[in-house]
């Protein structure tokens, strides 16, 4: 049982819009910042997003981030078919850990 | 550029402990965290611990505590990361990533599959 709260799946078609929610508590995404990552099969996972919304260099602008309260969001828009792919969200936890969620695998129909 | 390499893949028994180091490279190494996650088959991330290689100080999760151990040598900039009393659960890939305090930025290592089997 992760302690941020990710759906399992979400899919969409190409050229449309997913949105991924990552739910957590006071103790972590309330008071702390949160990342994203980006992980294809086999592979290390790749930093999409940081302090809830900023991109590092090379991340494409269809990506963004967003944090309200002890949610956040993360959204695709112009899906395109390279995005399939697992995307996990982190934040610092008052209990001294990063804390992930736990994934949610990402669909291109 | 920024280049962190893990050593190679292991096999360990149950009960043993593996010890995977880490090499960082293409920047300054006492400036960031070195932060562990590994990933069990077909599952997502666990956060393992991260340590400060500038003074040494490691932060460790509370379900690891106990078996894992973060230590660096900043004379080779490498970072070793030790499990000790593996079960097969302990069975996944073992990544470092380079990041600050609370978080892992985009360098990570390739990972270190390690197998628990008898």
């Amino acid at each position: 049982q992760s302690v941020l709260t990710q759906p399992p799946s979400a899919s969409a078609t190409p050229g449309q819009s997913v949105t991924i929610s990552c739910s957590g508590s006071s103790s972590n995404i309330g008071s702390e910042t949160v990342s994203w990552y980006q992980q294809f099969p086999g592979t290390a996972p790749k930093l999409l997003m940081y302090n809830n919304n900023q991109r590092p260099s090379g991340v494409p602008d269809r990506f963004s981030g967003s944090k309200s309260g002890t949610s956040a969001s993360l959204a695709i828009t112009g899906l395109q078919s390279e995005d399939e792919a697992s995307y996990y969200c982190a934040s610092w936890d008052a209990t001294l850990n990063v804390v992930f969620g736990g994934g949610t695998k990402v669909t291109v129909l | 550029q920024v280049q962190l390499v893990q050593s190679g893949a292991e096999v360990k028994k149950p009960g043993a402990s593996v010890r995977v180091s880490c090499k960082a490279s293409g920047y300054t190494f006492t400036h960031y965290f070195i932060h562990w996650v590994r990933q069990a088959p077909g599952q997502g991330l666990e956060w393992m611990g991260m340590v400060n290689p500038s003074s040494g100080s490691t932060t460790y999760t509370q379900k690891l505590q106990g078996r894992v151990t973060l230590t660096r040598d900043t004379s080779t900039t490498t970072v070793y990361m030790e499990l000790i009393g593996l079960t097969f659960d302990d069975t996944g890939v073992y990544y470092c990533a380079r990041g600050t305090y609370g978080a892992a930025d985009e360098n990570w290592g390739l990972g270190t599959l390690v197998t628990v089997s008898s």
